[in-house]
């Protein structure tokens, strides 16, 4: 079974600033997806960037970025230029996809990250 | 494009008592998830439909809890009878099939308290 850990349950930031959430998994897998998903105050989630095992490039989104370290099991997400609208809990999800034997394409997460960002 | 819906947003029950979840996925999504979120815990995934099929139930906590999908459009996920444990929000998630980029789409929950 996979386990996805989130160390930082909550951080706080200054408006402009960079921020970098952490995340950590564990599979014996050799294909599967990475997510990130957004959860702001109240409203749905929303996913934020993907990526697959399989690349070695880095997935970026506008201000949001990975460093995914496969060998590691790393998977941080960066945000630059941080923005008030970026508060939200902040989820890491893995998903081994259906076509590598899984059977279905349940995400696991992680307890997930409170971000603050403060004006 | 209407998103994914769910009704009711928050439910109140006692301990022992039914509760029914709705879940409306995008239209179109095959595949369709149940998941939960229990207070302090990791969102956990209880179910997959693909259509009207359960693709797999591997999370479903124990057999008070029946999902179905009839017609493969909407879902729901009747708790019978309800224990305290079962308090937590409940998120339904649609994803395409065959899209590739294996995209979930998710709805705003149902806050379930059992008192």
């Amino acid at each position: 079974a996979q386990t996805v850990t989130q160390s930082q349950p909550e951080m706080s930031v200054q408006e402009a600033e960079t921020v970098t959430l952490s995340c950590t998994y564990d599979t014996s897998e050799n294909n599967y997806y990475l997510f990130w998903y957004k959860q702001p105050p109240s409203r749905q989630m929303i996913l934020v960037i993907r990526q697959e095992a399989y690349k070695q490039q880095n997935a970026t989104e506008n201000r949001f970025s990975v460093n995914f370290q496969k060998a590691a099991k790393s998977f941080s997400l960066k945000i630059s230029d941080s923005q008030l609208g970026d508060t939200a809990m902040y989820f890491c999800a893995f998903m081994k996809p259906w076509f590598s034997g899984g059977g279905a394409d349940g995400l696991t997460f992680g307890k997930g990250t409170h971000l603050i960002i403060q004006p | 494009e209407a998103g994914v819906t769910q009704f009711p947003s928050h439910s109140v029950i006692e301990k022992g008592q039914t509760v029914t979840l709705r879940c409306d996925p995008i239209s179109g999504h095959d595949n369709l998830y149940w998941y939960r979120r229990v207070m302090g815990k990791e969102i956990k995934f209880l179910l997959h439909f693909v259509k009207e099929s359960k693709q797999d139930e591997s999370g479903m906590p124990n057999n008070r809890f029946l999902a179905e999908r009839t017609g493969g459009t909407y879902s729901t996920l009747k708790v019978q009878p309800a224990e305290l444990e079962d308090s937590g929000v409940y998120f339904c998630a649609s994803s395409q099939a065959g899209s590739g980029s294996y995209e979930q789409y998710f709805g705003p929950g149902t806050r379930l308290t059992v008192t």
